[in-house]
């Protein structure tokens, strides 16, 4: 079965500065991976998707995420944050073969500080 | 208009009644999802249907049954609410080629 391990429960970060935030994944099968993000008071959209080729996968909003299947990792960064980001984010992972419903982390919650 | 709408959009019951969410889609996915959201606990799924006739338990089932009336349609019943029922639940649809899920927009539940 897989597994999706955020690492971060809350992350604070200045207007304007860099943001990593980091996913772990166990999967004893290869996989998609993919970030959503909820806004205050909204659903869930989908942020950016790694299906396959090239490990760094770029998104909406300027976020990014590379795929490091050594290290299990998916992480997503951007490199300037808005107050706009302010949300919560999660991690989620799918077994590229099987009839297995997605996998979610707990969730980050990013806050963008003025 | 929304691709998958749930409704209502928030309740407030009481204890020991009985409670159906709703949900549609308008994006032709054969598999749909109900999950509820906890602070702290991130998402769980409760239950999911890979079509009509295939109806399969999540993580966190006991309490809840669902009907999935038709390809677009998939309803979630708390057969008799307990306060801690009381939370935000989403209901989503995939592709079957990538899993990709796509949400409605949430009801939140209050169960006093």
């Amino acid at each position: 079965a897989q597994s999706v391990t955020q690492l971060d429960s809350q992350v604070p970060v200045f207007e304007e500065a860099p943001v990593e935030l980091r996913c772990n994944y166990s999967s004893s099968v290869s996989v998609y991976l993919f970030w959503y993000v909820q806004y205050p008071n909204q659903g869930l959209q989908l942020l950016l998707k790694y299906l396959s080729g090239s490990t760094l996968v770029k998104g909406i909003n300027g976020f990014e995420a590379e795929f490091n299947k050594s290290q299990t990792s998916f992480h997503l960064r951007k490199p300037s944050v808005h107050i706009s980001d302010t949300a919560e984010y999660f991690c989620a992972v799918s077994r590229v073969s099987g009839n297995t419903p997605l996998v979610f982390g707990k969730g980050t919650r990013l806050s963008v500080i003025a | 208009d929304a691709d998958v709408t749930q409704t209502p959009r928030n309740r407030i019951t009481k204890t020991g009644k009985r409670i159906m969410l709703e949900c549609s889609q308008t994006k032709g996915h054969d598999r749909m999802y109900w999950y509820r959201q906890d602070p702290g606990l991130g998402l769980r799924l409760i239950y999911y249907s890979f079509d009509v006739k295939d109806i399969n338990k999540g993580e966190i089932s006991d309490g809840y049954s669902v009907s999935r009336q038709a390809q677009a349609k998939f309803s979630l019943s708390l057969e008799s609410a307990i306060p801690n029922q009381t939370a935000l639940y989403f209901c989503a649809t995939s592709e079957v080629s990538y899993n990709e899920q796509f949400f409605g927009p949430g009801t939140r539940l209050t169960v006093l």
